[in-house]
C-alpha cells in the first residue's frame, strides 16, 4: 500500500532550535518526495522535492530509502517557518503521477 | 499572476441538495486535480483530468462528478451532499511529462453542510 506517516501533529520549538519534522513512507516502487507547506491564510505550495536534493530557506530533506524516511530537517528555526509541512509521495496514477499526502506536522516557532 | 483561482472560497449547501465547486487557471497546464480535505486530515485526491482525460479514483464516491469544459476550468459537483461531505476542496494543476511535476493548488472552497 501506498502510504505516508507524519508521526507529529504539532511540533513546538523555540526561535534558533534546530527543526525536524518526520516523515516515513510506503512504496513499492522508487520514489520521488516532496514537501509541501502552507502558511497561515495562504494557498498550499512545494518546499521542496528529493530530486533536486536542493535547500530552501534553509530546510533539506534526504531520501533514506533504507529506513524509507524523508525527514524535513532546519538547523536554526525561524518565526516565519510556523506553518503547517506536508510531506507527499509521487505515484503513478495513469498518464498522469499523483500526490499521496501525510496529515501534516503544524511547525510553531516560539520567539 | 497566473494562479489557480477557487469559488467560492466558502459554500454552504443544506443536506442533498447538489452543489457545484468552480476551480480557473490562468497557468494553462494540461492536468488539473481536485483533492478533499477534512479536519486534521491528509488532502486526498478525488479525481483528475489530464487534458480531457478524466481519472476517477477507486474510492471516491459516485456522489463526486466533475467537468472539464476547456483547459482552464474545471467544476466538482456533489450531487446528493452528506454531512461527511463538509470539508476543504483543493484544486491543483500540473504541468504533465517527464516524471512528478509540481502541482500548484487554489486557496480552497470549505464547504459546510447543514
Amino acid at each position: 500500500a501506498q502510504r505516508v506517516t507524519q508521526p507529529e501533529k504539532l511540533l513546538s520549538v523555540f526561535k534558533g532550535a534546530p527543526v525536524e519534522l518526520k516523515c516515513n513512507y510506503s512504496y513499492s516502487g522508487s520514489p520521488e518526495l516532496f514537501w509541501y507547506v502552507q502558511y497561515s491564510r495562504q494557498r498550499l505550495q512545494l518546499l521542496l522535492r528529493h530530486i533536486s536534493r536542493e535547500s530552501i530557506k534553509g530546510f533539506t530533506a534526504d531520501l533514506n530509502k533504507g529506513e524509507t524516511s524523508f525527514h524535513l530537517k532546519k538547523p536554526f528555526a525561524q518565526e516565519e517557518d510556523s506553518a503547517m509541512y506536508y510531506c507527499a509521495l509521487s505515484a503513478y496514477g495513469g498518464a498522469t503521477n499523483k500526490l499521496i499526502f501525510g496529515t501534516g506536522t503544524l511547525l510553531a516557532v516560539q520567539p | 499572476d497566473a494562479m489557480v483561482i477557487q469559488n467560492p472560497r466558502y459554500q454552504v449547501t443544506q443536506f442533498g441538495k447538489p452543489v457545484t465547486l468552480s476551480c480557473s487557471q490562468t497557468l494553462n497546464h494540461n492536468v488539473m486535480y481536485w483533492y478533499q480535505q477534512k479536519s486534521s486530515q491528509a488532502p486526498k485526491l478525488l479525481f483528475h483530468y489530464y487534458d480531457k482525460d478524466f481519472n476517477n479514483e477507486a474510492d471516491t464516491p459516485d456522489n463526486f462528478q466533475s467537468r472539464r469544459p476547456n483547459t482552464s476550468f474545471c467544476f466538482l459537483d456533489i450531487r446528493s451532499p452528506g454531512l461527511g461531505d463538509a470539508a476543504m476542496y483543493l484544486c491543483a494543476t500540473s504541468r504533465a511529462g517527464g516524471g512528478h511535476n509540481e502541482q500548484f493548488f487554489g486557496p480552497g472552497t470549505r464547504l459546510t453542510v447543514l
